[in-house]
């Protein structure tokens, strides 16, 4: 069957170390994937897309990689921050004939300890 | 604030009742995107539509429906309502339906069902 995991316990770090979250995914060929990051009560906000052509992308002090060998995604925020604490959500776009619906993982929850 | 609005904030109602949910796009925007939260749970798709038409169901209930109307605002509504109805509705927003398209999400609406 196809599903999108990610970790499912959280994330404690120390802060100014590097968070690296990590989202999986089988039977996908997705086009692109997408990271998102949502606090408590609120939307998700988007963060950084990359495209399946891409191996890495980065913005600022994120860092996103793609490798469609290992089916996998690796989300580094780098020089964390107290700021940083939230649950970070990945999504995939599935690719041809899914009228372009983002599946989305359940998140990982990252608390950035003082 | 991501430009994507949704009213009403909280709701509050009894089991078997109706409510609509509302939700106005960022400007430009023609695609909306319904989705639900419940507690501990990812977010779980449930329709999108673009300019109007439909363009792809998830895990929408059939007591449950939407419609996007010619300037583009869209309405969810939920009948004969079930305690497990009780969730965060968000709504999101991008600019059309093809690739790539990041998705800006509301505030949501947080729906309590006694």
């Amino acid at each position: 069957s196809q599903k999108i995991e990610q970790n499912s316990e959280a994330l404690n770090i120390q802060e100014g170390k590097t968070a690296t979250l990590t989202c999986n995914y089988t039977n996908y060929s997705p086009a692109y994937l997408q990271w998102y990051r949502q606090d408590p009560g609120r939307g998700p906000v988007f963060l950084l897309l990359i495209r399946e052509n891409e191996k890495e992308k980065r913005k600022e002090r994120l860092k996103v990689t793609f490798d469609t060998t290992l089916k996998q995604s690796l989300f580094h925020i780098t020089a964390s921050q107290p700021a940083d604490s939230a649950t970070y959500l990945c999504a995939l776009d599935p690719g041809a004939g899914n009228n372009r619906k983002l599946i989305w993982g359940l998140g990982t929850s990252l608390a950035v300890n003082p | 604030d991501s430009g994507v609005t949704q009213t009403p904030k909280h709701l509050i109602t009894a089991t078997g009742q109706r409510v609509t949910l509302r939700c106005s796009p960022r400007s430009g925007d023609l695609s909306v995107y319904w989705y639900q939260q419940s507690l501990d749970q990812g977010l779980q798709f449930l329709i999108h539509y673009y300019n109007g038409e439909e363009r792809a169901k998830g895990n929408i209930l059939e007591r449950f429906s939407a419609q996007q109307f010619p300037d583009l605002h869209s309405e969810l509504n939920l009948s004969s309502l079930e305690l497990g109805d009780s969730a965060l509705y968000f709504c999101a927003s991008s600019v059309e339906s093809g690739r790539y398209n990041e998705q800006f999400f509301g505030p949501g609406t947080r729906l309590t069902v006694l």
